[in-house]
């Protein structure tokens, strides 16, 4: 059965940092990769998808990286800003079940203090 | 764009009591599924369809039914409401191929159902 874990659960970082969440999948016959930011009380946005056969993807000062042999994901989140406070959570595709299903790691809880 | 959209936004239900939230989508997209997240936990799926008239269960289906008669619309309805249903609901869509191309889900912003 695949599972999703994320590490560490909360992470606080002053503005301006560099960081790196972690996601680490026991399955590595995945579909694609998905990270998703969720403030409190909302719903989630999609930041970035990372097929199967891709390495990694970028959108602005994010960066997800992809390495199914060692099952593992990155986020890196580059010059941190207060408005990137959130649960950053990791999903995979995984294969031999539902087509398409995600299987959802708890999240990463991020503070960035000005 | 609306995207995903879901009704109601909060619901407060009895125990016993059955009630159907709404789940509506207009990009065109096949797939559509239904979690659940409960405190500090992931979510998990619920049920999903692949296409208007074929539904089938998730992780956690008991308690729950769905049905798909469009493309648009997939709502999930509770019959006999249990406090154990307390959760945050999210409807998702996306669009897949049968060759195993999965592309990226868009979820709604939530129903908060609390069961007392």
């Amino acid at each position: 059965k695949q599972e999703v874990t994320q590490i560490p659960a909360a992470l606080s970082v002053p503005e301006g940092e560099n960081l790196v969440l972690n996601c680490s999948f026991t399955d590595s016959a995945i579909y694609n990769l998905q990270w998703f930011r969720q403030d409190p009380g909302k719903g989630l946005t999609s930041l970035l998808l990372i097929q199967s056969s891709q390495r990694e993807q970028t959108s602005g000062r994010l960066n997800a990286s992809l390495d199914k042999s060692s099952g593992r994901s990155t986020l890196y989140i580059a010059a941190s800003q207060p408005g990137d406070s959130a649960t950053y959570l990791c999903a995979v595709g995984a294969r031999g079940g539902s087509q398409g299903n995600l299987i959802f790691g708890k999240g990463t809880k991020l503070s960035v203090k000005p | 764009n609306a995207g995903v959209t879901q009704t109601p936004k909060f619901r407060i239900l009895k125990i016993g009591q059955s009630m159907t939230l709404q789940c509506t989508q207009d990009m065109n997209h096949n797939y559509m599924y239904w979690y659940r997240q409960d405190p500090g936990m992931g979510l998990k799926l619920i049920y999903y369809s692949v296409g208007a008239g074929i539904t089938d269960k998730g992780e956690v289906p008991n308690g729950y039914n769905v049905s798909r008669s469009t493309t648009e619309d997939f709502p999930l309805r509770l019959e006999l409401a249990a406090p154990s249903q307390t959760s945050v609901y999210f409807c998702a869509s996306s669009y897949s191929t049968r060759t195993g191309g999965s592309y990226e889900q868009y979820f709604g912003p939530g129903t908060r159902l609390t069961v007392t």
